[in-house]
């Protein structure tokens, strides 16, 4: 079955400190993989996608994620934390193969920032 | 770009009552949309996945007469909880997508449903 695996329910770092959000999959074949925020009481906002080419990817705010084949992960980074970045972060993959368009979603991590 | 507005984004009804969520993509013509729910503190749920001028294709469990959703057009998709429970209250939230591939899903704000 495909699914995809946050294994950290919070992380915690130091505002300033560079901060990784975990993220590994089980998808056949090679997954489009995305990471995106959520605020409280809000939608989820895009933050990057890994569609192929450049194993490290760089997107919105500040934040960037290495695809690691081998390992089947897709790891979310970013080099120096912001308060502000305190949120619950979900890794999503999508198979190529298919036509509907779904995302398989992980857990969710909560990223806590502290001052 | 590709901002989805979700309407209303707080709704409290009582028990019985019917209840429309309007999902729009506000910049793009979305071919699929998608509804999720949303446990506190937990991941999303896809409820259903609709497609402009087709029927929706519902997850397994999910009930077909108890989420209505309708996709009349390509920037408009709305999920209609019919004689709402208290068990239904939720966070409902929408996506809509430009395809199918490697775009991604943009999704709107959400809404807080509480049955009392």
């Amino acid at each position: 079955a495909q699914s995809v695996a946050q294994p950290e329910d919070q992380v915690n770092v130091a505002e300033g400190n560079p901060l990784t959000v975990k993220c590994t999959y089980s998808v056949s074949g090679n997954p489009y993989l995305f990471w995106y925020v959520q605020y409280p009481n809000r939608g989820l906002q895009f933050l990057l996608k890994y569609i192929t080419g450049d194993n490290l990817v760089k997107g919105s705010y500040g934040f960037e994620a290495e695809f690691n084949k081998s390992q089947t992960s897709f790891h979310l980074k970013k080099p120096s934390a912001l308060v502000s970045d305190s949120a619950l972060y979900f890794c999503a993959v999508r198979d190529r193969s298919g036509n509907t368009g779904k995302l398989i979603f992980g857990q969710g991590t909560t990223l806590q920032v502290k001052p | 770009g590709a901002v989805v507005s979700q309407h209303p984004s707080w709704v409290i009804c009582k028990s019985g009552t019917s209840v429309k969520i309007e999902c729009r993509s506000l910049d793009f013509q979305a071919t699929t949309m998608f509804w999720y729910r949303q446990f506190p503190k937990q991941s999303l749920m896809l409820m259903a996945t609709s497609n402009e001028g087709s029927k929706a294709t519902y997850e397994q469990g999910v009930e077909k007469d108890k989420f209505l959703i309708n996709h009349a057009s390509l920037t408009l998709s709305t999920l209609t909880v019919t004689s709402a429970h208290p068990e239904d209250s939720s966070f409902y939230i929408c996506s809509a997508s430009l395809g199918t591939g490697y775009q991604p899903q943009h999704f709107g704000d959400g809404t807080r449903l509480s049955i009392l």
